[in-house]
């Protein structure tokens, strides 16, 4: 099945600053790739996805990166505010056999805004 | 606000009790899921429903009870729970079961198994 790495664990980083998270995947046919932002008492709330036939999306600060040559993917948040401290989760998806396909996450990220 | 509602938000029940926890969506998802995250873990899927059936079944302990009695409701019935089984119980949804579609999560309701 799907194994998706995440990394790091924990990211501190100065208001203003520029976050990067980054996850591999192991299924080459994996071809859907939403990030999770967690706040504490939420539910994970989706904030941005790419697809495989896609190597860039942007929207606003938010953007992610896709190689799928090397079987990784990245969140990157420029400008970092306060309130973009959380946890957050890739995910990865596989065509598997049709009512077979899910999600399988990575391990999360705790992000720190400094004010 | 989720679009996606899960009831009770706090649920805290002996091992002997049964209760009953509720997802409603009205986005018009024909696929919905029932997840299970511990602290300081990613949700783990327990149940899939495609349009109104059961799809998949993560081995999950016979304790727990999925129910689907329409497009816009899942239930998750629980028996005889044990501690471990304390969590956060994450119910989602999406547009279908096509591996590229974004799934929707509620906020999830919090049980504590005493």
């Amino acid at each position: 099945g799907e194994n998706v790495e995440q990394h790091p664990s924990t990211l501190s980083v100065q208001e203003g600053d520029s976050a990067v998270i980054k996850c591999t995947y192991s299924d080459s046919a994996s071809n859907y790739f939403p990030w999770y932002k967690q706040e504490l008492g939420k539910g994970p709330q989706l904030i941005i996805d790419i697809r495989s036939n896609v190597g860039e999306k942007k929207d606003q600060r938010i953007a992610v990166t896709l190689n799928k040559t090397a079987k990784h993917f990245s969140l990157h948040i420029t400008e970092t505010q306060p309130e973009d401290s959380a946890v957050y989760f890739c995910a990865a998806s596989s065509p598997a056999n049709f009512g077979n396909e899910k999600l399988t996450f990575g391990t999360g990220t705790r992000l720190t805004i400094i004010p | 606000d989720t679009e996606v509602t899960q009831t009770p938000k706090h649920l805290v029940m002996g091992m002997t009790n049964k209760k009953s926890l509720k997802c409603e969506q009205h986005m018009g998802h024909r696929a919905m899921y029932w997840y299970k995250q511990k602290a300081k873990k990613p949700p783990e899927l327990m149940f899939v429903y495609s349009y109104e059936k059961l799809s998949i079944n993560e081995s999950v302990p016979s304790r727990f009870s999925p129910e689907c009695p329409n497009s816009s409701l899942l239930n998750l019935h629980l028996h005889a729970l044990q501690p471990e089984d304390s969590a956060l119980y994450l119910c989602a949804s999406s547009q279908d079961l096509r591996g590229s579609q974004p799934q929707h999560f509620g906020d999830g309701t919090r049980l504590s198994i005493l």
